[in-house]
């Protein structure tokens, strides 16, 4: 069971805006930054947001990331065929010795 | 271009030991933090260890620690996971991640921008 939690799945017709959340706590969320990564099948996570809502070159300002406390969210506007995947969040957490802990994941399907 | 490809991985048996090796490439290496990721189908992403950039700070992951070894040579620009006492808990797709940052704080660390494509690991007897 993923320390963050996401929903499976979102989805959404092309032009809609879609969010997923990511519910945490005081040892990760709530203290240390929160990144997003995309999956696609057999390739490499890639980063869509980092410390929170920054977004690295080269990712369409269409992704954009926002923190709550001990929640966070990314929304995807303009939802687009290519952006089917994999979501996960992720952030350190500072429970027991420490480590990097990851959300379950969330599928997004444009419909 | 930045490279990075593990080997080592094979079929082991409970109780076996195992060493992994990521060679890189494309990069300075001893100017970044590295990292030990692994995968199972249908499980997503396990962080297990990091190192710095001089290799004196070491982090794993609860699952792995005080069975598991990260070191790096930066001599040669390579990774090392040595792995102990391996279970079935333990099979999984391995790779090697480049961090963007060369710290080890959880502040600093997080931006994964390079990662090799893996190397399997199967604990079964």
């Amino acid at each position: 069971q993923s320390v963050l939690t996401q929903p499976p799945s979102v989805s959404g017709p092309p032009g809609q805006r879609v969010t997923i959340s990511c519910s945490g706590g005081s040892s990760n969320i709530g203290t240390y930054y929160v990144y997003w990564y995309r999956q696609l099948p057999g390739m490499a996570p890639q980063v869509l947001i980092h410390k929170d809502d920054e977004r690295p070159s080269g990712v369409p300002d269409r992704f954009s990331g926002s923190k709550s406390g001990t929640s966070a969210s990314l929304a995807i506007s303009g939802l687009r065929s290519d952006d089917e995947g994999d979501y996960f969040c992720a952030s350190w957490d500072k429970s027991l010795s420490g480590s990097f802990v990851f959300g379950s994941g969330t599928k997004v399907t444009v419909l | 271009e930045v490279q990075l490809v593990e080997s080592g991985g094979v079929v082991v048996q409970p109780g076996g030991s195992l060493r992994l090796s990521c060679a890189a490439s494309g990069f300075i290496f001893d100017d970044y933090t590295m990292h030990w990721f692994r995968q199972v189908p249908g499980k997503g992403l396990e962080w297990v260890s990091l190192i710095n950039w001089d290799g004196r700070v070491t982090k794993y992951s609860d699952s792995v620690k005080g069975r598991f070894t990260i070191t790096r040579d930066n001599r040669k620009n390579s990774l090392d996971l040595q792995m102990t006492s391996l279970t079935s808990g333990d099979t999984a797709l391995y790779q090697c991640v480049k961090d963007k940052t060369s710290g080890y704080s959880g502040y600093e660390i997080g931006f994964f921008d390079s990662w090799g494509r893996g190397t399997q690991v199967t604990v079964s007897s």
